[in-house]
C-alpha cells in the first residue's frame, strides 16, 4: 500500500540527548515536511523540502536538524538543543507545489 | 503573518445533527485545507479547496476566497466523526501550510 511511514510511535529522550524520527514515504512525491503539534494546538511547521538534497526553515527550526538524501526519506533530529522537545511530531508528503498534503501516523516524542 | 481562526472551540452534538465549522483567513491564499484528526492523533485529508465547493459523503466543503473564509458542512453526523478538525491555509505557494487552533467535535450517541 502506499503511504507514508514514520517511526518509531513512541521515543523517549534523555536531557542532552540527540533523537532521530524517521519518516519514509512511497508515493513518489517530491515535497515533504515535518510539523510539530503540542497539546491542543494546531500543528506548527518545523522544516520542508521540495526536491532531494534541498530544504527549507520553517517557523520553528531552532532546535532541529533534517537531511533529504533520497527522494522518499527526511528523517527529523531533535537534538539537545531544543529545550522543550516534548511534543507529537508529523511527517507530510505531496506531489508537488499546489497538491495536497497527507500526513503519517505520528511519532510521540517524551523526555525522560 | 497570515492568521487563521477557527470557530466554535469546541462542539457538542447528538448524533444524527448537522453542523457548520468555519475558517477566517487574514489573507489571500493558494491552498485551504481541512483535515480531521481523530483521537489517535491521526490526520486524514479531508478537502483540498482553495475555493469553490466540493463534497464527499456527508462532509461538503465551500471556501470564499474573496471574503476569506470556509465552511465545513457535516450532515447526519456519526460518533465516529468526533474529533478535531483542523483548517490549514498556505498563502507563500510553497505548501507552508499554516494550521487554525482546531474545532473540537463530540459526537454523542
Amino acid at each position: 500500500d502506499g503511504g507514508i511511514t514514520q517511526s518509531p510511535k513512541y521515543l523517549f529522550r534523555k536531557e542532552g540527548q540527540n533523537v532521530t524520527l524517521s519518516c519514509e514515504q512511497n508515493l513518489n512525491h517530491d515535497a515533504m515536511y515535518w510539523y510539530r503539534q503540542d497539546p491542543g494546538q494546531g500543528l506548527r511547521l518545523i522544516y520542508y523540502s521540495q526536491i532531494v538534497n534541498d530544504f527549507q526553515k520553517g517557523d520553528i527550526a531552532e532546535g532541529y536538524s533534517v537531511s533529504r538524501e533520497k527522494k522518499e526519506s527526511f528523517p527529523l533530529t531533535v537534538t539537545s538543543a531544543q529545550k522543550n522537545p516534548t511534543a507529537f511530531y508529523l511527517c507530510a508528503s505531496s506531489l508537488d507545489r499546489g497538491q495536497p498534503q497527507h500526513f503519517g501516523d505520528g511519532t510521540r516524542l517524551s523526555i525522560l | 503573518g497570515i492568521q487563521v481562526e477557527q470557530s466554535p472551540p469546541d462542539l457538542i452534538l447528538q448524533e444524527g445533527a448537522n453542523s457548520t465549522l468555519r475558517c477566517n483567513f487574514s489573507d489571500s491564499v493558494n491552498n485551504l485545507q481541512w483535515f480531521h484528526q481523530n483521537p489517535w492523533g491521526q490526520l486524514i485529508n479531508l478537502f483540498y479547496i482553495p475555493s469553490g465547493t466540493k463534497q464527499n459523503g456527508r462532509l461538503s466543503a465551500t471556501t470564499v476566497a474573496t471574503e476569506r473564509y470556509s465552511l465545513l458542512y457535516i450532515s447526519s453526523s456519526q460518533t465516529t466523526d468526533s474529533g478535531v478538525y483542523f483548517c490549514a491555509v498556505d498563502n507563500t505557494g510553497f505548501q507552508k501550510l499554516v494550521f487554525g487552533t482546531g474545532t473540537r467535535l463530540l459526537v454523542s450517541p
